[in-house]
């Protein structure tokens, strides 16, 4: 079964400080990894995908098979970023079926 | 485009009552499907359509059915509520080359009581 594991249900820094939110996966095979956000009254959008390696509002993500984990990093935190982070997961070939970890509410202090 | 659309925003049923969640894309998206967000839980595939006509399950299907009669629409149906259901739904559709972009609707917010 493929599962998707957020440790952090709260993540608060200061603006300018580095951010990390963990995400650690299981899966069977080779999965595609994804990052979604959701701000305060917009709605869920995809962020970033491990296979397309951008750089996407500062945030990098890097996926590590042997850790199965795909962290979420910016090194200087603005206070625009505060809003819910979800990592999710797909198998290749089913990109069209996510499964979605339980997110991480990131607070960006000023 | 008005993109993914949902109705209603809010909806509070009683224990037993039947009700559709309608969605609908104007973006001619292949793929649709359908998660309850839980406080704690994340968000939770119920259902979910690879085109017109098909239909399958998801990670929490029981107590819900779904049909996809058109590209647009993936009406999402509560048989008999119950409070466990109580959740805020979201529809989602993307395309065939990028299906792994999911656009989200706003989200229903349903209380069963």
């Amino acid at each position: 079964a493929q599962r998707v594991t957020q440790p952090e249900k709260l993540l608060s820094v200061f603006k300018g400080a580095p951010v990390e939110l963990k995400c650690n996966y299981s899966y069977s095979g080779s999965p595609e990894l994804f990052w979604y956000v959701q701000y305060s009254r917009q709605r869920l959008q995809l962020l970033l995908r491990h296979i397309s390696r951008e750089s996407i509002k500062g945030f990098t993500a890097d996926l590590n098979k042997g850790e199965t984990s795909f962290h979420l990093k910016k090194p200087f935190a603005q206070e625009e970023d505060s809003a819910m982070y979800y990592c999710a997961l797909s198998g290749l070939g089913s990109n069209y079926k996510l499964t979605f970890g339980k997110g991480t509410l990131l607070t960006v202090n000023p | 485009n008005a993109g993914v659309t949902q109705t209603p925003k809010f909806q509070v049923l009683k224990t037993g009552q039947s009700m559709t969640l309608q969605c609908a894309q104007d973006m001619n998206h292949e793929y649709m499907s359908w998660y309850r967000q839980d406080p704690g839980m994340g968000l939770r595939l119920i259902h979910y359509s690879v085109g017109a006509g098909i239909t399958d399950q998801g990670e929490v299907p029981n107590g819900y059915n779904v049909s996809r009669s058109t590209t647009e629409d993936f009406p999402l149906r509560l048989l008999s509520a119950a409070p466990s259901q109580t959740s805020v739904y979201f529809c989602a559709s993307s395309a065939g080359d990028s299906a792994y972009e999911q656009y989200f609707g706003p989200g229903t917010r349903l209380t069963v009581t």
